[in-house]
């Protein structure tokens, strides 16, 4: 089982609707959840970050997160075409003896928003 | 812009080749962290640094691979002899410590990466 799981899409959505991108992981120690966007040969940009059970809102932007069942997912209201683009999900895993925690990423989904 | 920032943007290199990436993290942030990311994945650590202390290395960091940060400032990424397999983009990502008492806040921005073309 990979640490940590989405769909690597294409997610096809037209403008102005809702964008559901979702992110399962398998640590359950695990207590920070980041959501990055990656534009076509870029680096991962930081949009979001959530550590409580709940909804954190953005802006446009809603996180999501379940604990108990290992779920966060990430909500983009009002969609535009300029955000299309990779959202990675990435999770800390719990801390390691020298208290390090490492930041491991999902493979991404791809976001299409059409005109 | 006090952003993180990497050189070169673009490395192209024979074979055989050694090459030294550099990278300069937001002044503020203690922590640096290197990665790499092929085409379709999601970044995969290499290794940590805490102020000049590399205290962690993924097994992914062969002995062709090391890293220093020899004052806590900027860091470098070398690669020495190089293979077509290493072809990929290395990010590198900054961060402060978590805030005292609360866990686990360690949000990490990255640098625009050095994008690596072995031949």
């Amino acid at each position: 089982q990979k640490e940590v799981e989405q769909n690597s899409g294409p997610l096809s959505v037209p403008e102005g609707a809702i964008a559901s991108l979702n992110c399962t992981y398998s640590d359950r120690g695990s207590q920070s959840f980041f959501w990055y966007r990656q534009y076509s040969g870029k680096s991962p940009e930081l949009i979001m970050s959530i550590y409580s059970n709940g909804d954190k809102e953005d802006g446009r932007f809603t996180a999501q997160l379940n604990k108990a069942s290992q779920y966060v997912s990430l909500l983009i209201r009002d969609s535009q075409p300029s955000d299309s683009a990779t959202y990675l999900c990435a999770v800390n895993l719990p801390p390691m003896n020298t208290g390090f925690q490492k930041l491991v990423f999902g493979t991404g989904t791809r976001l299409l928003v059409s005109p | 812009d006090t952003g993180v920032s990497q050189d070169p943007r673009h490395k192209i290199t024979k074979r055989g080749q050694n090459v030294t990436f550099r990278c300069d993290p937001i002044s503020e942030h203690n922590r640096l962290y290197w990665y790499r990311q092929t085409l379709g994945q999601g970044p995969e650590f290499l290794t940590y640094f805490q102020n000049e202390a590399q205290l962690e290395k993924s097994r992914l960091l062969s002995d062709r691979f090391s890293a220093e940060r020899p004052k806590g400032s900027f860091s470098t990424l070398e690669i020495q002899r190089t293979e077509q397999g290493d072809s990929a983009m290395y990010l590198c990502a900054s961060s402060l410590p978590g805030l005292a008492g609360r866990y686990g806040t360690y949000e990490q921005y990255f640098g625009p990466g050095t994008r690596l073309t072995v031949t």
